[in-house]
């Protein structure tokens, strides 16, 4: 159980272009998700806690109007990365909140932007 | 933002060799948790510790929530191969859902 994917694994796309992630809570359902970046040899940075039904709350420093967030249903989060630029290529990670308060990880996303 | 003081940084293990890793903190934690991250994955929970004072184990995995509440250890015993990877500490306290991150420690296997 608890098992989260993500989709894509990876994606290349140029940059000025808009790149749409998706997490989903595959075998539970997830009122809150999380969204991650981790650069090489980091640890996870929290960039917004998305809660569904609701707007997202960013972590300071994250453009909202960059990261667009939408959870519009118990099982599935969506990042879009808006006019991606260069430097928002990075390991983006989403995670889902079971009932027992719990964080379980999708496997990621590799974002390059060329 | 505010991150636990994970060790050591690194680690160069021969294989069934036992590992120990810890975290601090200057904060009280109500949670502390165990992942582990291989290459391009996402972390894996390994361990959750709920109660101060908690030891609790998963197959050659232990791990400790301290009397504090400010410090927890991981230990594996009799090392093998696949527990390469990087290990992170996470904490929550009270208020919220949002977790805490060690820097991680990333065992090597020494060839």
């Amino acid at each position: 159980g608890a098992v989260v994917s993500q989709h894509p694994s990876w994606v290349i796309c140029k940059s000025g272009t808009s790149v749409k992630i998706e997490c989903r809570s595959l075998d539970f359902q997830a009122t809150t998700m999380f969204w991650y970046r981790q650069f090489p040899k980091q640890s996870l940075m929290l960039m917004a806690t998305s809660n569904e039904g609701s707007k997202a709350t960013y972590e300071q420093g994250v453009e909202k109007d960059k990261f667009l967030i939408n959870h519009a249903s118990l099982t599935l989060s969506t990042l879009t990365v808006t006019s991606a630029h260069p430097e928002d290529s990075s390991f983006y990670i989403c995670s889902a909140r079971d009932q027992g308060d719990e964080q379980y990880f999708g496997p990621g996303t590799r974002l390059t932007v060329t | 933002g505010q991150q636990l003081n994970q060790s050591p940084q690194s680690m160069f293990i021969q294989e069934g060799e036992d590992v120990s890793m810890n975290c601090t903190s200057s904060s009280i934690f109500n949670t502390w948790l165990w992942y582990k991250q291989d290459p391009g994955e996402g972390p894996v929970l390994l361990i959750a510790l709920y109660k101060a004072g908690e030891l609790t184990s998963n197959g050659r995995l232990t791990a400790q929530f301290g009397i504090t509440r400010k410090d927890s250890f991981l230990n594996i015993s009799a090392s093998i191969p696949s527990d390469v990877g990087i290990y992170f500490c996470a904490g929550r306290g009270a208020s919220n859902y949002q977790l805490i991150w060690g820097a991680g420690t990333k065992l090597i296997i020494k060839p």
